[in-house]
């Protein structure tokens, strides 16, 4: 299974853009970068998943270059609200699917 | 759609009793669920993988007889942790996939366990 690797935190101001980047080197052909959003003592919540290039969602957008050794998710005009962990997985279906979590984001956005 | 539901929310128990935990898939059907436990401010990390009507598979460090995991429907799973003990106090969350493409897996809200 990719490891993933992406900043421990990251501070923002309300309104600005947020891209948060992780890299994953050893992912394999058929795996897929999903992103999820996780606020405390709460269960995971999917925000966007790609291959490849671009794929824009109305809550994110996901850019994977094409070599596809990282990604970045980029949330448009965060609000406080957004405040959250978010983890970068690199989803694979070898050997059976299953979903493995890297260490994942602390999004502090201040007013 | 697409939802997940886990119960109990929250449960406190004593040290040597066991505890169950279900978590149901409310509209859909899933192949797949998967239990992951959460210590405070870390990650998820995988358990088992149960697929219905087969026995779970559990990952490396993760004890079987221990963590009792039934798939016994499309829509249910149940984690028993079996004689727990203060360090399986944590937050427990399953989600369910219907295994047919890469996206589709959902999280429960997961369970706050505490062993007194």
């Amino acid at each position: 299974l990719a490891k993933t690797t992406q900043p421990i935190s990251m501070d923002s101001y309300e309104g600005q853009e947020v891209n948060i980047t992780c890299s994953h080197n050893n992912i394999a052909t058929n795996d897929y970068i999903t992103w999820y959003q996780q606020f405390p003592s709460q269960g995971p919540r999917f925000i966007i998943q790609g291959y490849k290039t671009k794929v824009t969602n109305e809550v994110a957008s996901l850019f994977i270059p094409a070599d596809r050794k990282s990604s970045t998710l980029s949330l448009p005009r965060v609000s406080l609200s957004d405040t959250a962990v978010y983890y970068c997985l690199v989803v694979t279906n070898t050997g059976g699917f299953k979903t493995i979590f890297g260490a994942g984001t602390r999004l502090f956005v201040k007013a | 759609g697409a939802v997940v539901s886990q119960h109990p929310s929250r449960v406190i128990c004593k040290s040597g009793t066991s505890v169950k935990i279900e978590c149901r898939s409310l509209d859909f059907q899933a192949t797949t669920m998967f239990w992951y436990r959460q210590f405070p401010k870390q990650s998820l990390m995988l358990m088992a993988t149960s697929n219905e009507g087969s026995k779970a598979t559990y990952e490396q460090g993760v004890e079987k007889d221990k963590f009792l995991i039934n798939h016994a429907s499309l829509t249910l799973s149940t984690l028993t942790v079996t004689s727990a003990h203060p360090e399986d106090s944590s937050f427990y969350i399953c989600s369910a996939s219907m295994g047919l493409s890469y996206n589709e897996q959902f999280f429960g809200p997961g369970t706050r366990l505490t062993v007194l």
